[in-house]
């Protein structure tokens, strides 16, 4: 049972363009998602999260938005650049637990 | 400053045979958690160790894995009897407060 889908193994953008990587979870006890990006041979490293009471946070290039009624996240970069190519995996976790629940990831390349 | 930090990095194991994968989490980070990626997939839960409490072990997939962590800080996974299906990159990471810090791995290759 996969709780957290990430539908696009791969994307590709332009360099200055917006990036927009999706996430979908099916889990309504899920109260806090992060986004963490991994470059080859390195593990992941946290890049930016949102509480299930907001709907937007902002740092810097990227913006997370949540929408709790489809049960959606998304994750936007703008403008993209060569250095944001990377596997992206949304994470989520449940009020109370401390493990995070990762989607499969999302193969990013930014194109020059 | 020092991250977390895994070794061996690469590992490739005949079938059959126990492996011990190290983990050295940030200093003072009381959460620690081990994940693998296989092939293709999102990073799948094993287990967590959060100070003295016992651990939540839900994710470990068989009898044949194990981990403990001594004094609070180095931690091991153990695999014994490996299968082919055990080849995956075993990630760790530590936490502070709400983020989790990860390892670079370890490539564990089962032949």
């Amino acid at each position: 049972d996969q709780q957290v889908k990430q539908n696009s193994p791969s994307l590709s953008v332009q360099e200055g363009r917006i990036s927009i990587l999706n996430c979908d979870y099916t889990n309504s006890m899920f109260d806090y998602f992060l986004w963490y990006k991994k470059y080859p041979a390195e593990g992941p490293t946290f890049l930016i999260s949102i509480s299930s009471i907001k709907d937007k946070n902002e740092d810097g290039r990227f913006t997370v938005f949540l929408n709790k009624s489809a049960k959606h996240l998304s994750l936007h970069i703008v403008p993209s650049q060569p250095g944001d190519s990377a596997v992206y995996f949304c994470a989520a976790r449940r009020q109370g637990a401390q493990k995070l629940v990762f989607g499969q990831g999302t193969r990013l390349t930014i194109n020059p | 400053g020092a991250g977390v930090s895994q070794s061996p990095s690469n590992k490739v194991t005949e079938k059959g045979k126990d492996v011990e994968l190290r983990c050295d989490p940030i200093s003072g980070h009381t959460a620690l958690y081990w994940y693998r990626q296989s092939l293709g997939q999102g990073l799948e839960f094993l287990i967590y160790f959060q100070g003295n409490s016992a651990p939540d072990k839900s994710g470990l997939p068989s009898d044949r894995f194990s981990a403990e962590r001594t004094g609070g800080s180095v931690s091991t996974l153990t695999i014994q009897r490996t299968q082919q299906e055990d080849s995956a990159v075993y990630l760790c990471a530590s936490r502070s407060n709400y983020e989790q810090y990860f390892g670079p791995g370890t490539r564990l290759t089962v032949t």
